[in-house]
């Protein structure tokens, strides 16, 4: 099976800019994920969607960050404006219900400059 | 609140020896705790995972001992081979298989030849 698409690989920006990374699940994983993981230290949740709904969105700094999931497929999770603390590796993965554990994407490396 | 303390932050360990890495949890309600693998520039992969209702779990090489009582719960890998040097996370997550993963703070493992 395809696993977890994201896309950009990679991007570079300079603070106060705006960006927007996309994700893919696994076909039939009702459940997304968006997590923030910075250098050296373990993946932190941002946001957990079930279909197109929010079930988790407490750790989104929700002045600057924003995520949707429209038709309960892909997702999009956007930055505006970016700080210098949001270079990070942006990580989704998603889940199975009944299944345990989740399937990471490659994940879209923030610089922000 | 760090809700999973990981330690060591890094270990290096000699071919064919045995890698340990250490976990603690401070939230009792948590009911499945995954380990998981991560190589540079991809997402975290589940490794192998457990349940509170055994002590012990083995797949392969991999061996997850698990101490609820001092919540606490360890990763030991066997025979370590070089292919094994990536980041390790332990996580614990509580509720459904959908429930939101907390993940420790990882262990850089280096396996000398």
């Amino acid at each position: 099976e395809a696993g977890v698409a994201q896309s950009p690989r990679y991007k570079i920006i300079e603070k106060r800019q705006s960006v927007a990374f996309w994700c893919n699940p696994i076909s039939g994983h009702a459940t997304l994920y968006w997590y923030q993981q910075i250098l050296g230290q373990g993946p932190k949740l941002l946001i957990q969607f079930q279909n197109n709904g929010v079930v988790d969105d407490s750790q989104l700094p929700k002045d600057r960050f924003s995520a949707e999931r429209l038709k309960g497929v892909d997702s999009t999770l956007k930055i505006q404006p970016a700080k210098l603390e949001d270079s990070a590796v942006y990580l989704c993965a998603s889940s199975l219900q009944g299944m345990d554990g989740y399937t990471f994407g490659s994940g879209t490396r923030l610089t922000v400059v | 609140q760090q809700q999973v303390k990981q330690s060591p932050q890094s270990l290096i360990v000699q071919k064919g020896g045995i890698s340990i890495i250490n976990c603690a949890y401070e939230n009792t309600a948590f009911d499945y705790f995954p380990w998981y693998q991560q190589f540079p520039g991809k997402g975290p992969a589940l490794l192998i995972a457990i349940r509170p209702d055994v002590s012990e779990k083995k797949e392969g090489r991999f061996t997850i001992s698990f101490n609820k009582s001092a919540k606490q719960f360890s990763l030991h890998i066997m025979d370590s081979q070089p292919g094994d040097s990536a980041t390790y996370f332990c996580a614990a997550s509580k509720g459904s298989s959908a429930s939101k993963i907390i993940f420790g703070s990882g262990t850089r493992l280096s396996i000398r030849p």
